[in-house]
């Protein structure tokens, strides 16, 4: 079992939507939580980072964290055709000065004017 | 534009040989990491590498090697090179240790092995 898991999609929803991305993991050790956005031949970039349970809003971003279900989620609001990307969650311990970050697999997003 | 430059954004070479990928970090920045993404196992965390010196070591090949400067640039030499080597290799950099997550990375360098 991987310690992340997450839909590689591919997901298509019409432009205006809500979009629901979500990962679940299995380190409970797992502190810190991010989002991370990949368009097409380029690197991920930072989206949204959360420590805590709970939502984080960014714009027409919320980033929600369930730490009892080991479970994140991100939301898009009002999706616009350049939020087509791949979306990548991303987890983070530090144990004893030693750090580990795991990706998700990414979800593939397609909006569709 | 992250501020991370990789070099060369292409590559193709055949098995067996030996292939050397270079990563600026953005200024400032201390940690370089190195990730190689394929499509069915997404984004690998190869080594990282703080101020020179190896900090911590992920998923690499024993054929795989990296070091990082004093300049703080970084290279990433894979030899032997097989046909599975074929992915995305992305440079990542970031102040320090400890931080809060946030990795700058590079365009990637493609590597296609024939």
């Amino acid at each position: 079992q991987k310690e992340v898991e997450q839909d590689p999609g591919p997901l298509s929803v019409p432009e205006g939507a809500i979009v629901s991305l979500n990962c679940t993991y299995s380190n409970s050790a797992f502190q810190y939580f991010m989002w991370y956005r990949q368009y097409s031949r380029k690197g991920p970039e930072l989206l949204m980072y959360t420590y805590s349970s709970g939502n984080k809003e960014d714009g027409r971003f919320t980033a929600q964290v369930d730490k009892s279900s080991k479970y994140i989620s991100l939301f898009i609001r009002d999706s616009q055709p350049s939020d087509s990307a791949t979306y990548l969650c991303a987890m983070r311990l530090t144990n004893f000065g030693n750090e580990k970050l795991t990706f998700g697999t990414g979800t593939r997003l397609t909006i569709i004017p | 534009d992250s501020g991370v430059t990789q070099t060369p954004k292409h590559l193709i070479t055949a098995t067996g040989q030996r292939v050397t990928l270079r990563c600026s970090p953005r200024s400032g920045d201390l940690s370089v990491y190195w990730y190689q993404q394929s499509l069915d196992q997404g984004l690998q965390f190869l080594i990282q590498y703080y101020n020179g010196e190896e900090r911590a070591k992920g998923n690499i090949l024993e054929r795989f090697s990296a070091q990082q400067f004093p300049d703080l640039h970084s290279e990433l030499n894979l030899s032997s090179l097989e046909l599975g080597d074929s992915a995305l290799y992305f440079c990542a950099s970031s102040v320090g240790v400890g931080n809060t997550g946030e990795l700058f990375f590079g365009e990637g360098s493609r590597l296609t092995v024939l």
